[in-house]
């Protein structure tokens, strides 16, 4: 079974905090992704990384960054957090070209 | 316009319902067609997926796609509580691992 493990189920962070969101996946995948889930705005791509060291923009990458120096872990960084990236986070990986995604739990992320 | 239009609904049905769950898209690029299913509090997970047109059934749950009118369609039979979920829409171009979701339409299945 591919797992998906992420680092916090819930996390509350203050404004203007530096925020680590961690995700680790065990079917060496090349692709992983970051999204946010927020009601009625659905699932919306952050970045996504096809390979260590490499990644994309998505649809809303602003107020985030990533690394991905490992094949298996890909983090999700917010710089200084605000109450608008308050959200629910999914991670997701893949095999390269391929369009199956396996999702993580989620982080539920509150920024007070 | 979105690229890929899902009802939210809620859509509450009794047991045994039959239930059609559907989506509009917006680019005929698009190849690859899912239905993703996410429990509360916990990630999607793919469903059933199609490639290009047609229908693909599995159990009680069929995916039909119509590429001429640019619709998806997800069906269950003798819906069941435990069917009680999100479902979510996704689309992919041809040999692009980035998908396309929809909203997703909240299911609820009542004894």
């Amino acid at each position: 079974d591919v797992k998906v493990t992420q680092s916090s189920r819930y996390l509350v962070k203050r404004t203007g905090e530096k925020v680590f969101l961690e995700c680790v996946q065990d079917m060496d995948h090349e692709n992983m992704f970051w999204y946010r889930q927020d009601p009625g705005l659905g699932l919306r791509l952050i970045y996504f990384s096809y390979d260590v060291k490499m990644k994309e923009k998505g649809d809303i990458p602003e107020g985030y960054s990533v690394s991905r120096e490992k094949k298996e872990r890909f983090s999700l960084i917010l710089e200084s957090a605000s109450t608008n990236q308050t959200s629910m986070y999914l991670c997701a990986s893949s095999f390269y070209r391929y369009y199956e995604q396996y999702f993580g739990p989620g982080t539920r992320l509150t920024v007070t | 316009q979105k690229e890929v239009e899902q009802d939210p609904g809620p859509l509450s049905v009794p047991e045994g319902a039959i239930v059609s769950l559907n989506c509009t898209y917006s680019n005929s690029a698009f190849q690859y067609f899912m239905w993703y299913r996410q429990y509360s509090r916990k990630g999607p997970e793919l469903l059933m997926y199609t490639y290009s047109s047609g229908n693909k059934e599995d159990g009680r749950f069929t995916a039909q796609v119509d590429k001429s009118s640019k619709y998806i369609s997800l069906f269950i039979r003798d819906s069941q509580p435990s069917d009680s979920a999100t479902y979510l829409c996704a689309t992919s171009q041809g040999g692009s691992e980035k998908l396309v979701f929809g909203k997703g339409t909240k299911l609820t299945v009542n004894p």
